[in-house]
């Protein structure tokens, strides 16, 4: 059982490009988030889709949207880029019927530098 | 608005002995804290949770402590291992916004044989 997958692995873009990355959730999640982590801090919530919309958004402006598609995977876009968009983006699957307390899988991250 | 504080400083201990991390949280009431584990390059791996009505949650090393008077939860690995050696990350919960996660910076661990 495959979990949560990311790709790609790591991405070198400029100033103003537009970015897009994908998340494929784990078998069986219908339900997956999106996270930024620069160096040395702790994930911050991007937002979060479940059946094919945004349900929640955390402080991120515009530039920064989603889509899921129907077999739940998700893409991450980013436009206009600045070079404090540089982090790990980190994509997250959980099954929506588990409540709040049910336990979000993380993939291993996109690394994403802004030159 | 919300704030998580972990220790910024990081803990460097003996093989054997036992770690103690520290999450504060203010402004915040959370129904729920998770514990998460982060290697280096890697995505969070879920520990532990513990739900506002209860003081202390164990899992096997591992044990979480939840005081909502002083807003505070504790993470103790007992018998630490070098192989224990990572980021330690807090989030505390609320029962509304399913699944929304505030993570603290992290307390980096460091385990020595």
């Amino acid at each position: 059982d495959a979990g949560v997958t990311q790709s790609p692995t790591h991405l070198i873009k400029t100033r103003g490009q537009q970015v897009t990355l994908r998340c494929s959730p784990k078998s069986g999640h219908d339900t997956v988030s999106w996270y930024q982590q620069a160096l040395g801090q702790g994930p911050q919530f991007i937002f979060q889709y479940y059946e094919e919309e945004e349900r929640q958004r955390g402080n991120f402006p515009d530039r920064f949207s989603g889509h899921q598609f129907p077999n739940y995977s998700s893409e991450l876009n980013v436009n206009a880029l600045l070079l404090g968009d540089s982090a790990l983006y980190l994509c997250a699957s959980s099954l929506r019927v588990g409540g709040s307390t049910d336990t979000q899988y993380f993939g291993p991250g996109t690394r994403l530098t802004v030159l | 608005s919300q704030k998580i504080e972990q220790n910024s400083e990081a803990l460097n201990i003996q093989e054997g002995k036992t770690a103690t991390l520290t999450c504060n949280y203010t402004n915040y009431s959370p129904a729920y804290l998770q514990w998460y584990r982060q290697d280096p390059g890697r995505g969070p791996v879920f520990l532990l949770l513990i739900r506002e009505n209860e003081k202390e949650k164990r899992k096997e090393r591992l044990k979480v402590t939840f005081d909502t008077t002083l807003k505070q939860s504790l993470f103790h690995i007992t018998a630490s291992q070098p192989a224990d050696s990572a980021t330690y990350l807090c989030a505390p919960l609320s029962s509304g916004g399913y699944n929304k996660l505030i993570f603290g910076a992290g307390t980096r661990l460091a385990v020595h044989p």
